[in-house]
Order: structure tokens, then C-alpha cells, then sequence
């Protein structure tokens, strides 16, 4: 399958302040990624979808303004947590897809971001 | 939108023999259907998927298995090792749609 990186693995930040994930396609072209946020014990909560070089779709619930995603190229997509505050404190996943292929459905993910906001 | 129920939510088998989760769609046009292994404190890993215009699929000791009339499709885990515990979600793709809503999970322990 293919490989999606996400960087960093754990970061712990003071409340108040902003953080950037990085998700990473590293060998196939991402025409989409996903943004996902996973409570302990529990499935995947789909936060936002991002088509390169367009502005994310949000689901019902996310703020746009607190996590900014930018999907600048085919194998970047950014969530920044802005303001963060010990609530955002989770695990958030990427996934990326290349949609308009004949493998479009299929989502690979990254290995996870453990965010602590104390 | 799409619903899609996962059980059991847990299970635990003995080292060698089978174990089977089963999930449940509400949308008939759902025609993408992948299975997800998730490690402790890791992303989840595709490790098996079928499309709708195939009843099952198999790959060594992982096969899925889909009734579209009925709107249910299966993971089968033959001769379970204890490198296979871990939390197994399902998921669904509607037609014309890129999303995947997922199951609940099912937490799989495979006692040695």
C-alpha cells in the first residue's frame, strides 16, 4: 500500500498557543487528504476533507477558524490547532487519497499525531 | 448520510482459530467497502477491501465477504496469531462520495 508520513509523532504545547501537523503522501500523488481527530477507545471523527489547491470542507461541529488546514501541493496537507486549549488535546490522523483514479477510493493513513495541550 | 454498525465490539479467541466481525450499511449505494487494522498509538492500516460488483475477496488468512441484498459484509481471520490483536474498524464509500464512515470498532485479542 502506499506510505503517508505525518510529522510530528507527540508534540506537548502550553495552552494558548498555535500548532502546525504535517502529512505527507511519499510516493503517490494526494489529490485528497483527511483530516481525522480519534478519542481514546473510539472510532475516527472525520474533521475535514481538502482538495489540493482548494479551501477544506469542513464537517458539522469544526471550527474552520481554530484548525486551519492548507493542502498547497499533491503531497502537503497542514492542520494548524490555533489557540490551542487542553480540549483540543486527542490524536489526530491524515489520510490521503488519489481521487480520480482507479484506486480513488481508497484512503491510506498516517501513522497519528498525539497532542497534549496542558 | 451513511451508517454503518460494527459488532462485536470486542472479541477474543483462542491462538489458531477464527475470528469473524461483521458490519452493517444503511445506504444502498455504497459500493467501496475496506477493512482498517489499528495498532496501539498508530494510524489505522488498510488490510483488505472488496467493491460492490465482488461477493468476497481473500488474501492468505484475511477474506471479506459482502451481501449487497442485504446490506452486510464480514472480515474472516483464519488461524489467528496474537500478532493479530488490535482494534479492526470497517468502513463504507457511497457512490460519488470520497468520504469513509466508519464502524465502531471491534477490539480482536487473540489469547496464546
Amino acid at each position: 500500500g502506499a506510505v503517508v508520513s505525518q510529522h510530528p509523532s507527540r508534540v506537548i504545547c502550553k495552552s494558548g498557543t498555535s500548532v502546525k501537523i504535517e502529512c505527507r503522501s511519499l510516493d503517490f500523488q494526494a489529490t485528497t487528504m483527511f483530516w481525522y481527530r480519534q478519542f481514546p477507545k473510539q472510532s475516527l471523527m472525520l474533521m475535514a476533507t481538502s482538495n489540493e489547491g482548494s479551501k477544506a470542507t469542513y464537517e458539522q461541529g469544526v471550527e474552520k477558524d481554530k484548525f486551519l488546514i492548507n493542502h498547497a501541493s499533491l503531497t502537503l496537507s497542514t492542520l494548524t490547532v490555533t489557540s490551542a486549549h487542553p480540549e483540543d488535546s486527542s490524536f489526530y490522523i491524515c489520510s490521503a487519497s488519489a481521487v480520480g483514479t482507479v484506486r480513488g477510493n481508497e484512503q491510506y493513513f498516517g501513522p497519528g499525531t498525539r497532542l497534549t495541550v496542558t | 448520510g451513511e451508517n454503518v454498525e460494527q459488532h462485536p465490539s470486542t472479541l477474543s479467541v483462542q491462538e489458531g482459530d477464527s475470528a469473524v466481525i461483521k458490519c452493517t450499511y444503511s445506504d444502498s449505494a455504497s459500493n467501496y467497502f475496506p477493512w482498517y487494522k489499528q495498532e496501539l498509538g498508530k494510524g489505522p492500516q488498510l488490510i483488505i477491501d472488496i467493491r460492490s460488483n465482488v461477493g468476497e475477496k481473500k488474501d492468505q488468512r484475511i477474506a471479506v465477504t459482502l451481501n449487497k441484498t442485504a446490506k452486510h459484509f464480514s472480515l474472516h481471520i483464519t488461524e489467528t496469531q496474537p500478532e493479530d490483536s488490535a482494534v479492526y474498524f470497517c468502513a463504507a464509500t457511497p457512490v460519488g462520495a470520497n468520504n469513509l464512515f466508519f464502524g465502531t470498532g471491534t477490539r480482536l485479542t487473540v489469547i496464546p
